[in-house]
């Protein structure tokens, strides 16, 4: 069983859907990321959580520690929203390391 | 300003070559880290450098080797190529104490034949 689960595997929504991404993991963790992917590879940060819930823009991610369970929301999702989505923690005893999540493929059709 | 870049960003060699992979982090940075994404997998930590020395590493034999120069850019060398080695490599730089501000390069795709 992998330490980082993420669901869905693969996401299809229309344009303005409210989209829902989960990850839970089971180790202690001090930070949990989230990171978007385009099909090019690069990878961008978009959230570092270590407790509560952060918004930017359209984007919503929020966590609970007790309970191990993170989730990503994309309000009002657009085409431009679609990518792969990765959850990825660092553990608390070994905190140079990230642990991923396979990832979540989103494609947001018009 | 520059974000992380990497060399190259393709590449193709054959079984049993040698390959070396490049990183320059984020102005500031002083951390890089390596990952290895196989297709339709999430990336796998293989190790981080800081101050010049491999300071974790993840499961990974010894054929992959890395280094780190003294205006932090590095080096992620493996020998001995298998085709189970073809994936995309991932370098991130981020500040020692400042974990929150990581910064990924667009990756090293790598194809063995």
């Amino acid at each position: 069983k992998n330490e980082v689960e993420q669901s869905p595997q693969n996401l299809t929504a229309q344009e303005g859907e409210f989209i829902t991404i989960n990850c839970s993991y089971s180790v202690g963790i001090s930070a949990l990321h989230w990171l978007q992917q385009h099909p090019g590879g690069g990878i961008v940060s978009l959230f570092m959580l270590s407790s509560g819930k952060k918004k930017h823009g359209r984007l919503i991610a929020t966590i609970n520690i007790q309970e191990k369970h993170s989730s990503l929301h994309i309000t009002a999702s657009h085409p431009r929203d679609s990518a792969v989505y990765i959850c990825a923690v660092r553990s608390s005893y070994n905190t140079d390391k990230l642990i991923f999540g396979t990832g979540t493929r989103l494609q947001v059709f018009p | 300003d520059a974000g992380v870049t990497q060399s190259p960003t393709h590449l193709i060699k054959t079984r049993g070559q040698q390959v070396t992979l490049r990183c320059s982090p984020k102005s500031g940075h002083d951390t890089v880290s390596w990952y290895q994404q196989a297709l339709g997998q999430g990336p796998q930590f293989i190790f981080q450098y800081y101050e010049e020395e491999e300071r974790q590493r993840g499961n990974f034999p010894d054929r992959f080797s890395g280094h780190q120069f003294p205006n932090y850019s590095s080096e992620l060398n493996v020998n001995a190529l298998l085709l189970g080695d073809s994936a995309l490599y991932l370098c991130a730089s981020s500040r020692r104490f400042n974990t929150g501000e990581l910064f990924f390069g667009e990756g090293s795709r790598l194809t063995v034949l």
